[in-house]
This record gives structure tokens, sequence and C-alpha cells, in this order.
């Protein structure tokens, strides 16, 4: 079946620092693919998303790359912050009713 | 400017107690969705909507029920609770006919069975 598999945490790193988180995928024919961010005590918010192989998704100065032939949709920060402190999943669609399959989550902790 | 609202937010039940999450969405989505939250698991679907007036199973139903009551709302039942069943519930929506299809969630429901 579908699953996601992103690395674990919690990684902490200080301010402006680069931030990747690893994400690869396992599907039956071509999903949908996205990072959401959980911030301390809310919900689930969209942060990316791409649907085709090599398409890039960028938001907040996050980006992520849909590679196909690594199964992989890491995400990359150049320079984080202290607000960047979160849950971060990654998820992938691949039915039409918009189903996703969720990774485990990554803390990210980010000192001043 | 509500999106997916919630409640209860928090709430702590005895085993064998039943209970009902409310969810409610105002952005006129056709699906929604029922995920519970556990450490090192990520988000399962318990249940989901994909239009008004019908109703499937995820990938972890079993102790759950659903109703769809209508268009904005989407109930979750816990008949007989269980400690297994503590952990963070989210309600979310969609309109899944888009291509990316983007999930809204609520702000979650934190249940505890003792």
């Amino acid at each position: 079946g579908d699953s996601v598999t992103q690395m674990e945490g919690p990684v902490t790193l200080s301010e402006e620092a680069f931030l990747t988180i690893n994400c690869t995928y396992t599907a039956t024919g071509y999903p949908s693919l996205f990072w959401y961010v959980q911030y301390p005590g809310e919900g689930l918010q969209l942060l990316l998303k791409a649907t085709k192989a090599d398409d890039k998704g960028s938001n907040k100065g996050f980006e992520a790359t849909y590679r196909k032939e690594t199964t992989s949709f890491h995400l990359e920060k150049g320079s984080v912050q202290v607000s960047d402190s979160a849950v971060y999943f990654c998820a992938l669609k691949t039915d039409s009713w918009g189903k996703l399959q969720f990774g485990a989550g990554t803390q990210v902790v980010v000192t001043p | 400017n509500a999106g997916v609202t919630q409640t209860p937010k928090f709430q702590v039940l005895k085993t064998g107690q039943s209970m009902t999450l409310q969810c409610a969405q105002d952005m006129n989505h056709n699906s929604m969705y029922w995920y519970r939250q556990d450490p090192g698991m990520g988000l399962r679907l318990i249940y989901y909507s994909a239009s008004e007036g019908t109703t499937d199973k995820g990938e972890v139903p079993n102790g759950y029920n659903v109703s769809r009551l209508n268009k904005r709302e989407f109930s979750l039942r816990l008949e007989s609770a269980a400690p297994s069943q503590t952990s963070v519930y989210f309600c979310a929506s969609s309109e899944a006919r888009s291509g990316a299809n983007v999930l809204t969630f609520g702000a979650g429901s934190r249940l505890t069975v003792l």
C-alpha cells in the first residue's frame, strides 16, 4: 500500500541555519505530494504542494521538489527562524477523493 | 473566517463511556474527514465522507461511528470508549474534486480515556 517515510526528530537548529527534512514515499500511480505544518496547539495547515514529477512547491521560504526517480519530496529552507519551530508532515494523495497518507511527522526546534 | 470548527477541545472520559465529537465547516466543501494523531504515527484516517450522504471507513475505523448530518457537519462517535482511543482527533474538509486536493484542518480535540 501507499506509505510515507520521513526522518525522525526532533531536529534542533540555531536561527539562520539550513533545514532539510527528508521524505520518501511508496505509491502506485502518480501521487500528489504535500508538506503540512503544525504549530503548537494548532491544527495542520498546508505549507506547499506538488502534483507531478519535477514540480517545485514553495512557500514562506520553504521549498520541495517532486523527484519521481528517487520517490522523494525533501523539504528545505535556507535560513530558519524561531517562528519555524513546529511539526512538519509529509503526505501523499493517490485517489480522486482526496484521502491523504501522512508520514509520522518531524518536530523542528529552532533556538535563538 | 471560521473554516473548520471542532468541539469540544478537551474531554476526559472513563472506559466504557460514550461521546460525540462535532465538526462543522463553512467553506461549502464536499468532502470531510476524521483523523487521529498519535505520537510517532502521524495522522491516521478514521472515516471520511466524500460527499453529503456518503461515509466510508479509513485506516482505523474500529470503535468509531460517523454521521454526515448535512453538507456542513460531520460527527464522530465513540460508543464505548477505550484507553487505546486516547488521542488528538482532527476533522478536515476539502473540495475533493480539485486536482491537488488541499485539506483544511480544525484545531483538534484532545481526548483522554481513563
